[in-house]
């Protein structure tokens, strides 16, 4: 299997841009999970799925963040309008035991907002 | 929801020497304790984790320890080497149906000094 794959690595976009950041989880897997990490904030749980279905969003930081799973094969986490502050790494990671079994991240999407 | 703190932020040991990673968690109901590592440019990996029924698990130099009364479990890398540095994370979750993912602690960062 390829690992979860993240796309795209690299964005960098101008302040009030939409951004669309994609996933696609392991085969398999009934969990998926958005993580942003910062320095000064660390990862953070975003939103996270079970068999398609948002379970916990907690996390989301604001009505700008959205995130959807149409399919057990495919997600999306949406930023519009992106702001400076969102800048940060985004991870993806998925599990066949939910939040208590070993997440599989992607390697990331890098997004810079200026 | 589950609050992890970890400590140090940064750890730098001679190569040789052991190395100690400190987490303490809040939520008494959080069952499951993994820890991650994260080398740069990539997403985190698991490398051992332990469940609270279970005091103690060891993999080869790596072992991690549990105290469930006191809240608080323990990295311990043996005999490090270069290929250790990296950045470490400690998590906590509850498997009690809870909707709460995985909380990551702040992550140290490993320094192994040739």
């Amino acid at each position: 299997d390829a690992g979860v794959i993240q796309s795209p690595r690299h964005e960098v976009t101008e302040m009030g841009q939409e951004v669309t950041l994609r996933c696609k989880p392991i085969s398999g897997h009934n969990s998926l999970f958005w993580y942003r990490q910062t320095m000064m904030r660390g990862l953070e749980l975003l939103i996270y799925f079970n068999n398609n279905v948002p379970i916990d969003d907690s996390g989301m930081p604001e009505d700008r963040f959205s995130a959807k799973m149409p399919n057990a094969s495919f997600s999306t986490l949406k930023i519009q309008p992106s702001e400076p502050r969102d800048s940060a790494v985004y991870f993806c990671a998925s599990s066949f035991r939910g939040p208590n079994g070993e997440l599989f991240f992607g390697e990331g999407s890098r997004l810079t907002v200026l | 929801g589950e609050n992890v703190e970890q400590h140090p932020s940064t750890l730098s040991v001679q190569e040789g020497d052991s190395a100690v990673i400190k987490c303490t968690y809040s939520d008494s109901a959080s069952n499951y304790f993994p820890w991650y590592k994260q080398e740069l440019g990539k997403g985190p990996q698991l490398i051992i984790d332990i469940r609270s029924n279970v005091g103690e698990k060891k993999d080869q130099r790596i072992a991690v320890t549990l105290n469930k009364t006191a809240k608080h479990f323990s990295l311990h890398i043996t005999e490090t080497q270069p290929e250790d540095s990296a950045v470490y994370f400690c998590a906590a979750s509850n498997s009690g149906g809870g909707a709460d993912g995985l909380t990551f602690g702040k992550g140290t960062h490993l320094i192994i000094q040739p």
